[in-house]
């Protein structure tokens, strides 16, 4: 599966977008985008999946560039419940097996 | 539905001592299953997956091990705990075909 490469750390004001970028410019034409968060001290929870179309569901949007070596989750309205460590990963679907995490993006939504 | 299950939620355990954490899951079959650790803070570990049973792949040399006696359940042990075994288990399933994968709320395990 190809790596991701993510900032350590944003913030946020409430109310506002929050846009949280992701890097993976080896990614292969079959692997996945997903993306989770984690709230501190719970399992991570899943948000959204895409493989080149931009994807909305009811937490969130994804944009994947044209060129699929990049990508934005967008939380279109920020609140404090939002603060929690995001991850991007990207996978080949369909095939089972492992699902490897990298270090996330630490999002700190603020009043 | 599908929920899984996974306990205990804390665990103190002296060094030297076996570990058995155990992870079900119900509402579906033949699940992918993972166990995770994490230590101090963030970045998730993949210790080992499964595909079914009996099929265990470990990701990383360690002191632990696993196993699936079941097609639902995943056991994830010990014989001999390290204080570098301290952290936070996360079992987690998907299906097969690999969509999204579900967490169970984890087992926060120091060793002392």
């Amino acid at each position: 599966d190809a790596k991701t490469t993510q900032p350590t750390s944003m913030d946020c004001a409430e109310g506002r977008a929050a846009n949280l970028p992701c890097n993976h410019s080896t990614i292969s034409g079959n692997e996945y985008v997903y993306w989770y968060r984690q709230i501190h001290s719970q399992g991570p929870q899943y948000i959204i999946h895409g493989l080149k179309n931009n994807e909305t569901n009811e937490m969130a949007s994804l944009i994947i560039t044209e060129d699929r070596k990049s990508s934005t989750l967008i939380l279109p309205h920020a609140t404090l419940r939002d603060t929690a460590v995001y991850y991007c990963i990207v996978r080949v679907d369909n095939q089972g097996g492992k699902l490897i995490f990298g270090q996330g993006t630490e999002l700190s939504v603020k009043p | 539905s599908q929920t899984i299950h996974q306990w205990p939620a804390t665990l103190v355990q002296p060094v030297g001592s076996p570990l058995s954490l155990e992870c079900t899951v119900e509402g579906t079959s033949n699940p992918n299953l993972y166990w995770y650790r994490q230590a101090a803070g963030r970045g998730l570990q993949l210790l080992f997956y499964s595909v079914g049973i009996g099929q265990i792949s470990s990701e990383v040399p360690q002191n632990l091990s696993a196993s699936r006696p079941q097609d639902r359940q995943f056991i994830l042990s010990s014989k001999k705990l390290l204080l570098s075994d301290s952290g936070f288990y996360l079992c987690a399933w998907s299906y097969t075909q690999a969509t999204e994968a579900f967490f169970g709320q984890g087992t926060r395990l120091t060793v002392v």
